[in-house]
C-alpha cells in the first residue's frame, strides 16, 4: 500500500494523560500536514512540515501540542496533559507543491 | 483570508436524482479548489480538483464541478445519485504553503 498511513486508528485516554500519534506519508512527498476535525466540522489546519522543517503552526496548536518529522520521513503528533476538548479526529496529509494533499485514515482520539 | 462556504449541512437526494452541492469561496488570489469525500470513520478522499485550464472538471465516481470565477463558486454535481454516494462532502480552497481551508461539509443522504 503506497498511501498515507496513521497509527493508531483509535485512541481512548483519560484526561491528563499524554498521547502520541504517528503518520507515515507517501514516500516521495516532501510536504506533510496535520489537521484536526471535530464532529460536524471540516478539518482545520494544525501544522505543516517541508522535509524535516516545521514551517508553520496554527493558533490551534497550543503549547500542549508538539509535532516532529525527524529525517523528513514519518511524523509524530504529541498531545500532553490531554483535555476533553482535544477529542477529535486527527488527520495527516502528504503532498507536493501546488497540491492539497493525500489524506490518511485519521486517528480518532477520545478523552474521557 | 481564504474561506469556503457550504450551505445546508444535510442534503437528501433520491436514488437516481441529480446531486448538487454548492460551494462558494473567497480568495485574494486565483484559487486552487478541491472536493473531498469522507465515508464514516475514514479519512478524506479526493474527488476532483481545479487548478488552471478547463473550468469544468471531471472527477471520480461520476462527479464533476465547474469553476465560475464571476460567481466565486465551485459547485459539485452528479447526474444520478447512487446509494454508495451517501457520505460527507467537503469543498476546500488551497492557500499559503499549500494548506487547505475547508467548508463545514454536506452530509448526503440517498433515499431509495
Amino acid at each position: 500500500d503506497t498511501g498515507v498511513s496513521q497509527d493508531p486508528r483509535h485512541k481512548i485516554t483519560k484526561r491528563g494523560q499524554n498521547v502520541t500519534f504517528r503518520c507515515d506519508p507517501i514516500s516521495e512527498h516532501n510536504r506533510l500536514y496535520w489537521y484536526r476535525q471535530t464532529l460536524g466540522q471540516g478539518p482545520e489546519f494544525l501544522t505543516y512540515f517541508q522535509n524535516e522543517a516545521q514551517l508553520e503552526k496554527s493558533r490551534l496548536l497550543s503549547d500542549r501540542f508538539s509535532a516532529e518529522r525527524p529525517k523528513g520521513s514519518f511524523s509524530t503528533l504529541e498531545i500532553q496533559r490531554t483535555e476533553q476538548g482535544d477529542s477529535a479526529m486527527y488527520l495527516c496529509a502528504s503532498g507536493t507543491a501546488g497540491y492539497g494533499g493525500f489524506f490518511g485514515p485519521g486517528t480518532r482520539l477520545t478523552v474521557l | 483570508a481564504q474561506s469556503v462556504t457550504q450551505l445546508g449541512s444535510h442534503v437528501s437526494v433520491s436514488e437516481g436524482a441529480l446531486v448538487l452541492l454548492r460551494c462558494n469561496y473567497s480568495s485574494s488570489v486565483p484559487p486552487y479548489l478541491f472536493w473531498y469525500v469522507q465515508y464514516p470513520n475514514q479519512g478524506l478522499q479526493l474527488l476532483l480538483k481545479y487548478t488552471t485550464g478547463a473550468t469544468l472538471v471531471k472527477g471520480i465516481n461520476g462527479f464533476e464541478a465547474e469553476f465560475k470565477k464571476s460567481e466565486t463558486s465551485f459547485h459539485l454535481t452528479k447526474p444520478s445519485a447512487h446509494m454508495s454516494d451517501a457520505a460527507e462532502y467537503f469543498c476546500a480552497v488551497i492557500y499559503g504553503n499549500n494548506r487547505l481551508a475547508f467548508g463545514k461539509g454536506n452530509q448526503v443522504v440517498v433515499i431509495p
